[in-house]
């Protein structure tokens, strides 16, 4: 059955520094996968897609994250860290076709940005 | 943001009680999801529309029903609430079948049962 897993449940990181959030997967074909935020109180926003094609995807708010066939990952990056980044982040893989897809989510990975 | 509202967003209720949550869009978005997001659990789907009267089930349907009579609204009934059932619930609508398409979420409903 396909699955997400995200490694960290928790991640705290300096304003201004690197962000790299893991995601791993499993699924036999080529998997859609995306990734989305969560502020607090507030619904889902999705910040990137992959489909095909470049493994590289660029997403709003400075996000981008890589697909590794050969790794099953998906993992999200951001360059530096603002304040406002501080949100729980769910990888998730898309599967299915015709009226029966799915998304399937991680159990998300809460960021906490320190001043 | 697309079109999508959750109604009630907070409710407390007792356990045995039935519940009825709504999720409206305004988007003529053929696909509806109802979602229950649980720590460590992320989110995982109850069940989804693919069409007026046309659902199917989820991975966690058990304990829950939902109707769909008009293409912007889409209920979800708990009939029996149980203590389990406490969640925030999420809307979400795409307006072709996912993966493919993107889902857009609502806001949320936190319910409590007591």
């Amino acid at each position: 059955a396909q699955s997400v897993t995200q490694p960290d449940i928790h991640i705290t990181v300096s304003e201004g520094a690197s962000l790299e959030l893991r995601c791993n997967y499993s699924y036999g074909a080529t998997p859609y996968l995306f990734w989305y935020v969560q502020s607090p109180g507030q619904g889902l926003q999705l910040l990137l897609k992959y489909f095909s094609g470049d493994t590289l995807v660029q997403g709003i708010k400075g996000f981008e994250a890589e697909f590794k066939r050969s790794q099953s990952s998906f993992n999200l990056r951001k360059p530096s860290v603002h304040w406002s980044d501080a949100a729980e982040y769910f990888c998730a893989v898309g599967q299915g076709s015709g009226n029966t897809g799915k998304l399937i989510f991680g159990q998300g990975t809460t960021l906490q940005v320190k001043p | 943001d697309a079109g999508i509202t959750q109604s009630p967003r907070h409710k407390v209720t007792e356990t045995g009680t039935p519940v009825t949550l709504r999720c409206h869009q305004t988007e003529n978005h053929r696909y509806m999801y109802w979602y229950r997001q649980d720590p460590g659990h992320g989110l995982r789907l109850i069940h989804y529309s693919y069409g007026v009267k046309d659902t199917d089930k989820g991975e966690v349907s058990d304990g829950y029903s939902v109707s769909r009579s008009k293409t912007e609204d889409f209920l979800l009934t708990l009939e029996s609430a149980t203590s389990s059932q406490t969640s925030v619930y999420f809307c979400a609508i795409s307006e072709r079948a996912v993966p493919r398409d993107t889902q857009y979420f609502g806001p949320g409903t936190r319910l409590t049962v007591l």
